[in-house]
């Protein structure tokens, strides 16, 4: 039993540049969640998900795109990439109030 | 909107004394508040739910919706305390699933 894990750990992109992160849990759990974390600012909701097929908007959703083929998948793309989303990603799924974390993936873009 | 502030970055405490994070929180709704936890090289964690009204590791926390606080709590502090400590509010999105808005964080250094 994985929980939550999060492909890739690390990426290093240039402005313009595209990619998707990927979130896979195998806990069955309806709902999952993108944050991203920057320095003094705790996480912000990106995008979340309450099931297969749907998305939705959260606090920062601006240049990012999601999608939820698969209920054990989210996905999240940057379609081009731009210096302000140089990051710390988590993603997280849940079934009911609590919460579960991906250990984070670390996006640099140059 | 709903806001989560700590107001501490960084609390510094020796072993054995006592430990307070502060967390307060405006929300027009009825909060739901939480603290969560990351341990140095380990994930995000809930440590404690506010409904619960557990006591998780020697913690506790209460609400406190006169003050719209919600402090954490631990009368001794112990070096495996040493993390970074989250408070979160749930609060309802338009689809009316409720999401977290986290505060900024508070790194709990607890000194032999």
């Amino acid at each position: 039993n994985a929980g939550v894990t999060q492909t890739p750990k690390f990426r290093v992109l240039k402005t313009g540049q595209s990619m998707t992160l990927l979130c896979a849990q195998d806990m069955n759990h309806e709902y999952m969640y993108w944050y991203r974390q920057d320095p003094g600012m705790g996480l912000r909701l990106i995008h979340y998900s309450v099931g297969e097929g749907t998305t939705a908007k959260g606090e920062v959703p601006d240049g990012y795109n999601v999608s939820r083929l698969k209920k054990q998948n989210f996905l999240l793309g940057l379609e081009s990439a731009a210096p302000s989303q140089t990051s710390v990603y988590f993603c997280a799924s849940s079934f009911d109030y609590e919460q579960y974390f991906g250990p984070g993936t670390r996006l640099t873009v140059t | 909107a709903q806001r989560v502030t700590q107001p501490e970055k960084l609390l510094s405490v020796f072993k054995g004394a006592p430990v307070e994070l502060k967390c307060n929180y405006s929300y027009s709704g009825s909060p739901e508040l939480f603290w969560y936890v990351q341990y140095s090289r380990q994930r995000l964690q809930l440590l404690l739910r506010h409904i619960s009204r557990e006591s998780i590791k020697g913690f506790t926390a209460d609400l406190n919706k006169g003050e719209t606080s919600f402090h954490l709590k631990k009368p001794f502090a112990q070096e495996e305390d040493s993390a970074m400590y989250y408070c979160a509010l749930s609060a309802a999105m338009d689809t009316g699933r409720r999401a977290l808005t986290f505060g900024s964080g508070t790194r709990l250094q607890v000194q032999p």
